[in-house]
């Protein structure tokens, strides 16, 4: 168990609708960062969080935001989702060379 | 060109075999080198990280970093089918904690 906890484990919506992804780093943690794993792109970096700031931005589409919020949780949002949208989202927290995972929200876009 | 490049296997070996994973980098500014393990429908667990070129050993894992080739490897000794995974090489990229992932090698250790 690395510490992080995502809410929800499992989420299945259609395409065009918006959905919120939540993270919990682990105690002590002041950034969060957010991932996208699917099978034709791999694991990709979307965004950084730092105390509430945001720090580095990956290949983050412009329908999806993020948020660090002042008790450090973040949550991600998607909006008018896709079919290729679906994928695997993992948020990490610690430092920038020792990330630590969170078990990941899998998001089905039917 | 992709930053990193990870064959993604699959690779079998027997158990007790020495597992040898490795990866190629393009940029020789990269400073950070991680390996991550995922079992199926996990998260990425955090195995091993090493800072600029060298060995570096954690129980039955060794990391080998070698700048000038732009190489990184993972070995597993004593393979056990416990050790049956996807690897992933990770480079941090700057300095905020953009990693850049491999596409991962699938690992199966057969009894």
């Amino acid at each position: 168990d690395s510490g992080v906890t995502q809410t929800p484990k499992h989420l299945i919506t259609a395409t065009g609708q918006r959905v919120t992804l939540r993270c919990s780093p682990r105690s002590g943690d002041l950034s969060v960062y957010w991932y996208q794993q699917s099978l034709d792109q791999g694991l990709q970096f979307l965004i950084q969080y730092y105390n509430g700031e945001e720090r580095a931005k990956g290949n983050i589409l412009e329908r999806f935001s993020a948020q660090q919020f002042p008790d450090l949780h973040s949550e991600l949002n998607l909006s008018s989702l896709e079919l290729g949208d679906s994928a695997l989202y993992f948020c990490a927290s610690g430092g920038a060379d020792t990330q630590y995972f969170g078990p990941g929200t899998r998001l089905t876009v039917l | 060109q992709k930053e990193v490049e990870q064959d993604p296997g699959p690779l079998s070996v027997p158990e007790g075999a020495i597992v040898s994973l490795n990866c190629t980098y393009s940029n020789s500014a990269f400073q950070y080198f991680m390996w991550y393990r995922q079992y199926s429908r996990k998260g990425p667990e955090l195995l091993m990280y090493t800072y600029s070129s060298g060995n570096k050993e954690d129980g039955r894992f060794t990391a080998q970093v070698d700048k000038s080739s732009k190489y990184i490897s993972l070995f597993i000794r004593d393979s056990q089918p416990s050790d049956s995974a996807t690897y992933l090489c990770a480079i941090l990229t700057d300095s905020w904690g953009k990693l850049q992932f491999g596409a991962g090698t699938q690992v199966v250790v057969t009894p």
